[in-house]
């Protein structure tokens, strides 16, 4: 039973275009939420979090949105570069010191 | 700038065999994941251990596979005997508590 689901296995977006990368959880106990971002070949790099206290996150290109009502949040990438390409994860602490992570988005920026 | 290292990267071995992975947190971090990802499941949590002790292996195979953690510079992974529905990369990752996991680059495994 999938706690933090990415109901979209890709995405594809031009460069200089906004890619939007969606992530939806189940458990409205849930009070902070990370994006990590994955090239092949190597581990996972954390990217942006988010806390249940704030609604909207900003790093430079990386702007994480949470709607908490709908259990919601979405990563924004604007504008979008060809460097971008990768496997996006959301994830969130459950319980004391346990990670879960949703099933990824790949996505793809043309140049 | 401090990593956690995974060897060995690629493996490829016949079902049945014995796979073991080993994995080298970041020196200070207390808390050790070992995740395993695939298509259908994205990064799966198989185990974890805060200050060696093991927290929750759940997510684990229990009739096949293990964890350890020897000691605080080493966990290791071991599928005994592995099938070809193994096959996925298994990730380390080692964090301070509470703070964002830090992820090693991976084991390959290929059970044949």
């Amino acid at each position: 039973d999938q706690q933090v689901k990415q109901n979209s296995p890709s995405l594809s977006v031009q460069e200089g275009r906004i890619s939007i990368l969606n992530c939806d959880y189940t458990n409205s106990m849930f009070d902070y939420f990370l994006w990590y971002k994955k090239y092949p070949a190597e581990g996972p790099t954390f990217l942006i979090s988010i806390s249940s206290i704030k609604d909207k996150n900003e790093d430079g290109r990386f702007t994480v949105f949470l709607n908490k009502s709908a259990k919601h949040l979405s990563l924004h990438i604007v504008p979008s570069q060809p460097g971008d390409s990768a496997v996006y994860f959301c994830a969130t602490p459950s319980g004391t010191y346990k990670y879960i992570f949703g099933t990824g988005t790949r996505l793809k920026v043309l140049a | 700038d401090a990593r956690v290292t995974q060897t060995p990267r690629h493996k490829v071995t016949e079902m049945g065999q014995e796979v073991t992975m080993r994995c080298q947190p970041i020196l200070g971090h207390n808390t050790v994941f070992w995740y395993r990802q695939t298509m259908m499941q994205g990064l799966e949590l198989l185990a974890y251990f805060r200050n060696r002790a093991p927290l929750d292996d759940s997510g684990m195979p229990k009739d096949r596979f293990s964890a350890e953690m020897p000691d605080a510079t080493l966990a290791t992974l071991k599928i005994q005997p592995s099938e070809p529905r193994d096959s996925a990369v298994y990730f380390c990752a080692s964090g301070p508590d509470r703070s964002s996991p830090h992820f090693g680059n991976g084991t390959r495994l290929t059970v044949t």
